[in-house]
């Protein structure tokens, strides 16, 4: 049963666009939501977080978006730039346990 | 500061055979969780060691496990390959719980024929 779902395996974006990601989950107990990018050879590297008590968090170019409602979370990158092409995993927890992480989406940035 | 170290980077055993991973977490991190990533499935929660204890666990058989040491390094093992064991292994660390921010390593692909 995957409690963290992103249903969009690959993205392509045009440079300087907005890239979008997706992410769902099914654990109302989830407090804690993370974003991951990762390089090939290289492991995920932290991106950004929010917590269950806030529905915004913004750094930099990128922006995540919480829906609890909807149980709906959003990775928000704009402008979009060639380095950004990778692996996008978002992940979430319950009363600091351990981390869920989705499948990853790819995201391609075209110059 | 250095990063989360695993060694080795790239590993080939054959079915029945045992194999042994390590990762170095940064320095002053206590909290090492190990993660299974294969292509669709992302990346699967395997364990998670702290202060040398198993604090959490994830849905893997009894043939993969670990330990933590004095120093926070710490081995994942798994017994009897099976071909379904080839993945990329990933090693991450925090200072105290695995909810906080993780530092991953390069991770360790191994390869069962």
């Amino acid at each position: 049963d995957q409690q963290v779902k992103q249903n969009s395996p690959s993205l392509s974006v045009q440079e300087g666009r907005i890239s979008i990601l997706n992410c769902d989950y099914t654990n109302s107990m989830f407090d804690y939501f993370l974003w991951y990018k990762k390089y090939p050879a290289e492991g995920p590297t932290f991106l950004i977080s929010i917590s269950s008590i806030k529905d915004k968090n913004e750094d930099g170019r990128f922006t995540v978006f919480l829906n609890k409602s909807a149980k709906h979370l959003s990775l928000h990158i704009v402008p979009s730039q060639p380095g950004d092409s990778a692996v996008y995993f978002c992940a979430a927890s319950a009363d600091g346990n351990k981390l869920v992480f989705g499948a990853g989406t790819i995201l391609r940035v075209k110059s | 500061k250095a990063g989360v170290t695993q060694t080795p980077r790239y590993l080939i055993k054959t079915r029945g055979q045992q194999v042994t991973l390590s990762c170095s977490p940064i320095s002053g991190h206590r909290s090492v969780s190990w993660y299974q990533q294969t292509p669709g499935q992302g990346l699967q929660f395997l364990f998670e060691y702290f202060s040398e204890t198993q604090r959490n666990k994830g849905n893997f058989p009894g043939r993969f496990s670990g330990r933590q040491f004095s120093n926070s390094r710490s081995e994942m093992n798994v017994s009897t390959l099976e071909l379904g064991d080839s993945a990329l292994y990933l090693c991450a660390s925090s200072r105290w719980t695995n909810q906080e921010t993780q530092y991953f390593g390069p991770g360790t692909r191994l390869l069962v024929l």
